[in-house]
């Protein structure tokens, strides 16, 4: 029962250095999520997938790319990592369209910028 | 405009009750959902309303009212393994979650 798996769970970068964090599922589900969670604020949405080969922008997507090349992965990534960028990465995915909504949630990914 | 706001801290005593508000508002309105969320883990599914009332669910009730932009979670006879963050979430018109910033709920013995 693997769920949702996140690698790796932590990592330090320098400024501008780039990394992904890839996020993979094995629940056959159709949509994915990238968040970011800072102290003190709520889950804030990076990007979305709602199918294999699509993206879209999610709360805060600058200076993240994304790709979903196969259904069961979902990659990150940071071109130009900034210190701003310091915080705790979830992956997440839900079964879809007519589903209830409840997402499952991968461990997180730390990340610290120097 | 849309937000959600539910209190950042809240202290209560092991075998009490503890209510956990949320407040939102929103144009459209898919569901209200609540998630647990210990120390350094990741966010685990507790609840989910769509209609108006009471779900419970063992020890955790949740309770939506659509009219007021309203729901709480009810936590009967607190253990500590129930200190966690609760974090409120409602998904809106394009069926996103927006969430809340979460209350960090301590249980004191």
């Amino acid at each position: 029962n693997a769920g949702v798996t996140q690698t790796p769970k932590f990592r330090v970068l320098k400024t501008g250095q780039s990394m992904t964090l890839l996020c993979a599922q094995d629940m056959n589900h159709e949509y994915m999520y990238w968040y970011r969670q800072d102290p003190g604020m709520g889950l804030r949405l990076i990007h979305y997938s709602v199918g294999e080969g699509t993206t879209a922008k999610g709360e805060v997507p600058d200076g993240y790319n994304v790709s979903r090349l196969k259904k069961q992965n979902f990659l990150l990534g940071l071109e130009s990592a900034a210190p701003s960028q310091t915080s705790v990465y979830f992956c997440a995915s839900r079964t879809g369209r007519g589903d209830t909504g409840e997402l499952f949630f991968g461990e997180g990914s730390r990340l610290t910028v120097l | 405009g849309q937000n959600i706001d539910q209190p950042t801290e809240m202290t209560a005593t092991e075998g009490a009750i503890v209510q956990i508000n949320c407040t939102y508002q929103t144009s459209g309105f898919n569901g209200l959902f609540w998630y647990q969320q210990h120390a350094g883990e990741a966010p685990t599914f507790l609840s989910y309303n769509v209609l108006d009332g009471l779900e419970e669910k063992g020890r955790f009730s949740s309770f939506l009212s659509r009219s007021k932009g309203y729901s709480y979670l009810l936590l009967k006879e607190l253990q500590m393994k129930d200190s966690a963050s609760y974090l409120c979430a409602f998904m809106d018109s394009n069926y996103q979650l927006i969430w809340g910033a979460g209350t960090k709920l301590i249980i004191k013995p």
